[in-house]
């Protein structure tokens, strides 16, 4: 059972404009989530994170919110640019876990 | 500079055959992970491993088989017994234990296996 979830396969946006890409998740132990960029036969690389004492986590173009109690994260990125055109793929953990769980991604395409 | 080495990039194989992905690390990570991506399907775990000479089964571990003789090395073997072996595999690591600011995996870039 998937416990992360980012439902939209694919997003498009016009250069310039914002990118919201949504993912939730099941597990209420998770409490360290992440998100990841790749590109076409690459490896992800590492992109924010934010852990759950948090509300908010920025790095330049790129904020993510987390909201507890809806279970769900957002990434937005201000202004989007064609380089960010890539797969974005969510991940989750908790403090005991092993492991990050990720979601299927979303293929964002930002649009010249 | 320290990173995580895949090798080979594109490996063909044909069926019937096992054949090894390697994956490196120099970055002193205790914990090493094999990720399999299908298209649509995003990242299933494979198998970890979190100390050297110990490894768990991931999600979908069947027709697959690693080692972790080395803290440096990792490597996964695609047995024949694997039914759909063709695939994108992907190798990360990480420090298991402390959630500093470089928590999180570090990936390599990945494996494209096919089989013929």
């Amino acid at each position: 059972d998937q416990q992360v979830k980012q439902n939209s396969p694919s997003l498009s946006v016009q250069e310039g404009r914002i990118s919201i890409l949504n993912c939730d998740y099941t597990n209420s132990m998770f409490d360290y989530f992440l998100w990841y960029k790749k590109y076409p036969a690459e490896g992800p690389t590492f992109l924010i994170s934010i852990s759950s004492i948090k509300d908010k986590n920025e790095d330049g173009r790129f904020t993510v919110f987390l909201n507890k109690s809806a279970k769900h994260l957002s990434l937005h990125i201000v202004p989007s640019q064609p380089g960010d055109s890539a797969v974005y793929f969510c991940a989750a953990s908790s403090n005991t876990g092993n492991q990050f769980y990720f979601g299927t991604g979303t293929s964002l395409t930002v649009i010249p | 500079d320290g990173g995580i080495t895949q090798s080979p990039k594109y490996l063909f194989r044909k069926e019937g055959q096992n054949v090894t992905l390697s994956c490196e690390q120099n970055l002193n990570h205790d914990a090493m992970y094999w990720y399999r991506q299908d298209p649509g399907q995003g990242l299933r775990l494979i198998y970890y491993s979190q100390i050297v000479n110990d490894f768990q089964k991931g999600d979908i571990a069947e027709g697959y088989s690693v080692s972790r003789e080395k803290k440096e090395s990792f490597p996964l073997t695609v047995t024949s017994a694997q039914k759909n072996p063709t695939a994108f595999y992907l190798c990360a690591s990480s420090t298991s234990q402390n959630r500093g600011s470089d928590y999180g995996y570090t990936f390599g870039s990945g494996t494209r296996l096919t089989v013929v």
